[in-house]
């Protein structure tokens, strides 16, 4: 069984702080999708990311899969209260394989 | 505004009762996916539907019977549910079965 381990799993900061997320797994994946879930609503995906080493950026969010595409992490640069939500990670393993395999998410709060 | 668009937003529903979510997508995708996820934590995969067939399912009780009427459809019907079963019910599409899934906002399912 293919596992993610998603971590910190529960996050608080202040406005303008910094804050970064990582995914980690000792299996490979085709790729990784990031989700964002806030209250009442689905999760909405942020990015996918396919390539080993790939950096792709998204206004103050930042996302990187790593170079044997076991693992990723998601930065966020000076925090604000509209990206707090629980983020997911989720690997694919391509092909034919239609499962997502999820992180147990993280439930990040920004205070204002 | 997803692009998935799941009816209802809510529901409440007795032991005994017989209820139909539904999920809709106009994207063109040939997969779509049942979700089950409680607060706070990753959506657990249910069902698969690839090309108006059933491909995947994650050995989910009879109670639960999902339809896909045609490519843009996806129904789960509900029938003598359990206390248990309460949990935000999620739709999800994707144009293959290894490509990013596209969730909707789901149905928050509460069994009395």
């Amino acid at each position: 069984t293919q596992l993610l381990e998603q971590s910190p799993q529960f996050l608080s900061i202040q406005e303008g702080e910094n804050l970064t997320v990582y995914c980690n797994s000792s299996s490979v994946f085709s790729s990784l999708q990031w989700y964002r879930q806030e209250p009442g609503e689905g999760p909405v995906l942020l990015v996918t990311v396919v390539t080993g080493g790939e950096v792709k950026k998204l206004k103050r969010l930042t996302f990187q899969f790593g170079d044997a595409r076991k693992d990723s992490s998601l930065h966020i640069t000076a925090a604000q209260p509209g990206d707090t939500g629980l983020y997911l990670c989720a690997g694919g393993r391509g092909g034919s394989n239609y499962k997502l395999t999820f992180g147990k998410g993280t439930l990040l709060t920004v205070n204002p | 505004d997803t692009e998935v668009t799941q009816t209802p937003k809510h529901l409440v529903m007795g032991m005994t009762n017989k209820k139909s979510l539904k999920c809709e997508q106009h994207m063109g995708h040939r997969a779509m996916y049942w979700y089950k996820q409680k607060a706070k934590k990753p959506p657990e995969l249910m069902f698969v539907y690839s090309y108006e067939k059933l491909s995947i399912n994650e050995s989910v009780p009879s109670r639960f019977s999902p339809e896909c009427p045609n490519s843009s459809l996806l129904n789960l019907h509900l029938h003598a549910l359990q206390p248990e079963d309460s949990a935000l019910y999620l739709c999800a599409s994707s144009s293959e079965g290894n490509q990013p899934q596209h969730f909707g906002d789901g149905t928050r399912l509460s069994i009395l």
